[in-house]
């Protein structure tokens, strides 16, 4: 099956520094790529879709100044938390979609938790 | 608005059979999934409907009913290592996938 990776799986950083995510599809092209905000007990929150070679598409209420996202390849995508602060501790997860065909399965990377102290 | 809802939590027995249900109100319907989620892990896939009627999975079944606008999960001969979120999720028209907030399932021995 298709494979989401993720690093680092978990980041501390301190407050007012960046931080930054990788996903990557191993085994497809990822034409989309999706990033998201859980925080504890609550559901997945979209903050934004990602095409390649594109600016990405942010939710109402993400800042896009503070989470950069570069979708530079078919393969990679990161996000970026500048200037982080302790709020933005949340597991950060990020999804790609297989293009192709009638059905596209987003396939999900296994999350970075990001602690800011 | 979008919109979709599911219990918060539900509570089983070991062996027995759970259904976990699913409303839905969006702009558009492209499919529905449903989505395994242990704490501290990301979402795992389980099911996709995107016709009417049931869709069986081994231990797993899934079923849609499009004029309802209603799914459910049915979890059969339940294991201690089902206990995790249940994420109904809808693919809207612009294909974008709306998400319910989970259902917590506890399965006690």
């Amino acid at each position: 099956g298709a494979v989401v990776s993720q690093h680092p799986s978990w980041v501390i950083c301190k407050s007012g520094t960046s931080v930054k995510i990788e996903c990557r599809s191993l085994d497809f092209q990822a034409t989309t790529m999706f990033w998201y905000r859980q925080f504890p007990k609550q559901s997945l929150m979209l903050m934004a879709t990602s095409n390649e070679g594109s600016k990405a598409t942010y939710e109402q209420g993400v800042e896009k100044d503070k989470f950069l996202i570069n979708h530079a390849s078919l393969t990679l995508s990161t996000l970026t938390v500048t200037s982080a602060h302790p709020e933005d501790s949340s597991f950060y997860i990020c999804s790609a979609r297989d293009g192709g065909g009638d059905f596209y399965e987003q396939y999900f990377g296994p999350g970075t938790r990001l602690t800011v102290t | 608005g979008q919109n979709i809802d599911q219990p918060t939590e539900m509570t089983a027995t070991e062996g027995a059979i759970v259904q976990i249900n699913c409303t839905y109100q969006t702009s558009g319907f492209n499919g529905l999934f449903w989505y395994q989620q242990h704490a501290g892990e990301a979402p795992t896939f389980l099911s996709y409907n995107v016709l009417d009627g049931l869709e069986e999975k081994g231990r797993f079944s899934s079923f849609l009913s499009r004029s309802k606008g209603y799914s459910y999960l049915l979890l059969k001969e339940l294991q201690m290592k089902d206990s995790a979120s249940y994420l109904c999720a809808v693919r809207d028209s612009n294909y974008q996938l709306i998400w319910g907030a989970g259902t917590k399932l506890i399965i006690k021995p």
